[in-house]
């Protein structure tokens, strides 16, 4: 049962374009959604993450947005640079789950991104 | 300051071994988290440890599969009987707490054979 999903397995760009990757998840009891980026042979590394209470999170090139009565996410990369080239992975968490506080992440598949130059 | 980190970095290892991997999460980080990721695959969740204890181990495989976390800090992650389709990539994460953001080691690709 995928419970995040990424339906893309890539997206190609042209350098200083818009990049738009798509998450979708089922659960409504996730409340925290993070996009982590992840170059080959390294652990994934944390890049902008938004909460149920918000529909929008912007840090610097990346925009996150959040449509809950869609169970939809999106990041978007503007403008994209060829150092974005990655695998792009969107995960979710229930602030609480069984009376406890805690963060298991739920993640989807990836997507991979290329940015030419 | 130092991440976390994982080793062996890359393990070989053949059918019906056992095996150990290992954890240093960032220094004071209270949560921590194994994942794996198999070919094509995302994240799986494996165990979340606070401090030493267990709260949640329900991605854990199979009972081949054991962690331990020691004096809050190293983990390790024992895989016994290593079969095929264990081979994937794991990842260790840790936190300052629960609610804060995952910071995840490189990772160690086991491969069994």
């Amino acid at each position: 049962d995928q419970q995040v999903k990424q339906n893309s397995p890539s997206l190609s760009v042209q350098e200083g374009r818009i990049s738009i990757l798509n998450c979708d998840y089922t659960n409504s009891m996730f409340d925290y959604f993070l996009w982590y980026k992840k170059y080959p042979a390294e652990g994934p590394t944390f890049l902008i993450s938004i909460s149920s209470i918000k529909d929008k999170n912007e840090d610097g090139r990346f925009t996150v947005f959040l449509n809950k009565s869609a169970k939809h996410l999106s990041l978007h990369i503007v403008p994209s640079q060829p150092g974005d080239s990655a695998v792009y992975f969107c995960a979710a968490s229930e602030s609480y789950a069984g009376g406890t506080s805690y963060g298991k992440l739920t993640f989807g598949q990836g997507t991979i991104l290329t940015v030419h130059p | 300051g130092a991440g976390v980190s994982q080793s062996p970095s890359n393990k070989v290892t053949e059918k019906g071994k056992d095996v150990e991997l290992r954890c240093d999460p960032i220094s004071g980080h209270t949560a921590l988290y194994w994942y794996r990721q198999s070919l094509g695959q995302g994240l799986e969740f494996l165990i979340y440890f606070q401090g030493n204890s267990a709260p949640d181990k329900s991605g854990l495989p199979s009972d081949r599969f054991s962690a331990e976390r020691t004096g809050g800090s190293v983990s390790t992650l024992t895989i016994q009987r290593t079969q095929q389709e264990d081979s994937a990539v794991y990842l260790c994460a840790s936190s300052l707490d629960p609610q804060e953001t995952q910071y995840f080691g490189p990772g160690t690709r086991l491969l069994v054979l």
